[in-house]
């Protein structure tokens, strides 16, 4: 067990759907990140948030946006949703500084049908 | 240019041989963190092992050890006495950077079938 725990798991909507991906990191982690997993392009980073603030973004589409609330705990709303973003939603955390391993969630598995 | 390159898409090792996962890496700094993680076929990302630029020893972590070579950028996972259960996708990863990002960056993967 990493510590992160991701909900829901499973995720199956329609196209043209709004869905919130939930992550609590561990205790004592303020850094969050966002990945996305799809077959085609690997393990994509789409945000980065430290203690509640964005701090770095990456292959993260405006449909998208996310937040990190003052728990620490940080969502990911995707809008208006495509088949192509049917994909391995990954939410980790990590401590402060380039020499700590970051812990994955289990991921949520989002279809888009 | 892609920061971290797994030149290996699969590796096939019988059990009980060891095997190793070539990773090697792009940074031009000279403080950063190099990472192995796992991921099954159920889908969770499981760390494996972690190596830092200033480190002199070669890390180990039980059958997992990390080669890691600094002048030749490559930081190849070695995999001692192969199981049926190391079947599995591997990705090599690297946190570096500037501002306190540090994000981790990955491979594309090597996918490792252990045949009995």
């Amino acid at each position: 067990d990493s510590g992160v725990t991701q909900t829901p798991k499973h995720l199956i909507t329609a196209t043209g759907q709004r869905v919130t991906l939930r992550c609590s990191p561990r205790s004592g982690d303020l850094s969050v990140y966002w990945y996305q997993q799809s077959l085609d392009q690997g393990l994509q980073f789409l945000i980065q948030y430290y203690n509640g603030e964005e701090r770095a973004k990456g292959n993260i589409l405006e449909r998208f946006s996310a937040q990190q609330f003052p728990d620490l705990h940080s969502e990911l709303n995707l809008s208006s949703l495509e088949l192509g973003d049917s994909a391995l939603y990954f939410c980790a955390s990590s401590g402060v500084g380039r020499n700590t391993e970051a812990f994955f969630g289990q991921g949520t598995r989002l279809t888009v049908v | 240019a892609q920061k971290i390159t797994q030149t290996q898409p699969g590796m096939f090792v019988q059990e009980k041989e060891a095997v190793t996962l070539d990773c090697t890496y792009d940074t031009s700094d000279q403080s950063y963190g190099l990472f192995w993680y796992k991921q099954p076929s159920s889908g969770e990302m499981i760390f494996l092992i972690y190596q830092g630029s200033y480190d002199e020893q070669n890390a180990t972590e039980g059958r997992y050890s990390l080669n890691f070579q600094k002048a030749r950028k490559s930081a190849n996972l070695v995999i001692s006495a192969s199981q049926l259960g190391d079947s599995a996708m591997y990705f090599c990863a690297m946190r570096e950077g500037t501002g306190g990002s540090y994000i981790p960056t990955f491979g594309r993967g090597t996918s490792l079938i252990v045949h009995p």
